[in-house]
């Protein structure tokens, strides 16, 4: 059990440019969330997956924001045309159960100047 | 949309001492599961306790335990022979859906020698 991780750690950006960010999750698990924490505020949902399937999208997740897990393994979150107020820091999260422990990664830090 | 509440931003416990982490929460719902995750600086959010709202008993782990008021809808958190490495950030998290974690802003605990 390697624990999940998330690459890259920090990513520094221009306003208007796309990034795309990595989680890969502890191995057994099949189910796989997002998060977003700003600055002062608790982790938010974004979305999660089951297995490939994307079952559940949150309000904050607008157009400019796609997430894949292809083969139900590895996850990736792009974020299309950045703005300021994507700057944030975004956690992913894996389980192996509905309701149960969530385990986080170390997030990716977004700045966007 | 459920609501969870730290009305703490900051608390402060020496050594050795005790201190109870405060948190409401706001639902309709009958089931649900109610978390403590605790967020060391720079590193990723860990597990600490875990209360099944079916269950009346009290969880606990080791020297953490929850005074879970279903009633009252409040879950706080007891730290009891607080130690150095407990110092972090702690958010209570609410999950009525089996995947949303929907997390309170968060205490942060500083523990004085």
């Amino acid at each position: 059990d390697t624990g999940v991780s998330q690459d890259p750690r920090h990513k520094i950006t221009k306003r208007g440019q796309n990034v795309t960010f990595r989680c890969d999750p502890i191995s057994e698990h099949n189910r796989l969330y997002w998060y977003r924490q700003t600055l002062g505020q608790g982790p938010e949902f974004l979305t999660y997956f089951q297995n490939e399937a994307q079952l559940e999208k949150s309000r904050l997740l607008s157009d400019r924001f796609s997430a894949e897990r292809p083969k139900g393994s590895f996850s990736t979150l792009e974020i299309q045309r950045t703005e300021q107020g994507d700057s944030a820091m975004y956690l992913c999260a894996s389980s192996r159960e509905s309701f149960g422990e969530q385990y986080f990664g170390p997030g990716t830090r977004l700045t966007v100047t | 949309a459920q609501t969870v509440t730290q009305s703490q931003p900051e608390m402060s416990v020496q050594e050795a001492e005790t201190v109870t982490l405060s948190c409401t929460y706001d639902t309709s719902e009958s089931d649900y599961y109610l978390f403590w995750y605790k967020q060391p600086p720079s590193r990723q959010m860990i597990l600490v306790i875990r209360q099944e709202a079916y269950k009346q008993q009290n969880a606990t782990e080791n020297r953490f335990s929850v005074n879970f008021q279903k009633a009252a809808k409040s879950f706080s958190l007891k730290i009891s022979d607080s130690q150095l490495g407990d110092a972090a950030m702690y958010f209570c998290a609410y999950d009525g859906s089996g995947y949303a974690l929907n997390f309170g802003k968060g205490t942060s605990l500083l523990v004085t020698p």
